[in-house]
């Protein structure tokens, strides 16, 4: 059971233009979202993250929006540069005292090419 | 400081092999998880450690692994009796606590192939 989804496996972008990746979940106990970046080899880095009481967070080029009644959340990055080809991830963690609070729930990642 | 480190990056091992993965996490951080990605899927939690304690090992498979982080050294995921199905990225993320505002900081992860 898939319960965060990142329906597109692969995105193409011209440089300078708006990318829009999106990611939809399933559990609404889900409280944090955040948005990981990763080139080949290497480790996820985190990019930008949300909190279920906010709708928009912005950080240089970066913006997330989270839309709670449609379980959807989008990474908009704005003018697209080359060096942000590479895999994105959505992730979101349930709130709590423990228990596997701290623990993410990644979909499955959108490949993000920015073309010249 | 450099960061979240994992050896090997890469690990060949034979059926039946025991494979051993570490991860020392970045300096001053005491909570350790460990992720599994398979081939096309996203990143899975299996554990949840902090200097001597599992806190949450929901995410780990029941029988041939298990997870420590001890009180000196790094932390060791062991996988035994590996199957071909064991083949996969294993990333280690540390924090300075459970701060999720933040994110956590990932390693390169280990490679491991099962032959």
């Amino acid at each position: 059971d898939q319960q965060v989804k990142q329906n597109s496996p692969s995105l193409s972008v011209q440089e300078g233009r708006i990318s829009i990746l999106n990611c939809d979940y399933t559990n609404s106990m889900f409280d944090y979202f955040l948005w990981y970046k990763k080139y080949p080899a290497e480790g996820p880095t985190f990019l930008i993250s949300i909190s279920s009481i906010k709708d928009k967070n912005e950080d240089g080029r970066f913006t997330v929006f989270l839309n709670k009644s449609a379980k959807h959340l989008s990474l908009h990055i704005v003018p697209s540069q080359p060096g942000d080809s590479a895999v994105y991830f959505c992730a979101a963690s349930v709130g709590g005292s423990g228990g596997g609070a701290d623990g993410l729930t990644f979909g499955k990642g959108t490949h993000l090419i920015i073309q010249p | 400081n450099a960061g979240v480190m994992q050896n090997p990056r890469h690990l060949v091992r034979r059926r039946g092999q025991e494979a051993r993965l570490r991860c020392s996490p970045m300096k001053g951080h005491s909570h350790v998880y460990w992720y599994r990605q398979l081939p096309e899927e996203g990143l899975k939690f299996m554990v949840y450690l902090q200097k001597e304690n599992i806190i949450d090992e929901s995410g780990m498979p029941k029988e041939r692994f298990s997870a420590e982080f001890p009180k000196e050294g790094p932390s060791i995921l062991r996988i035994q009796q590996v199957v071909r199905g064991d083949s996969a990225a294993y990333f280690c993320a540390s924090s300075r606590q459970g701060t999720r505002n933040y994110g956590y900081t990932f390693g390169s992860g280990t490679r491991l192939t099962v032959v």
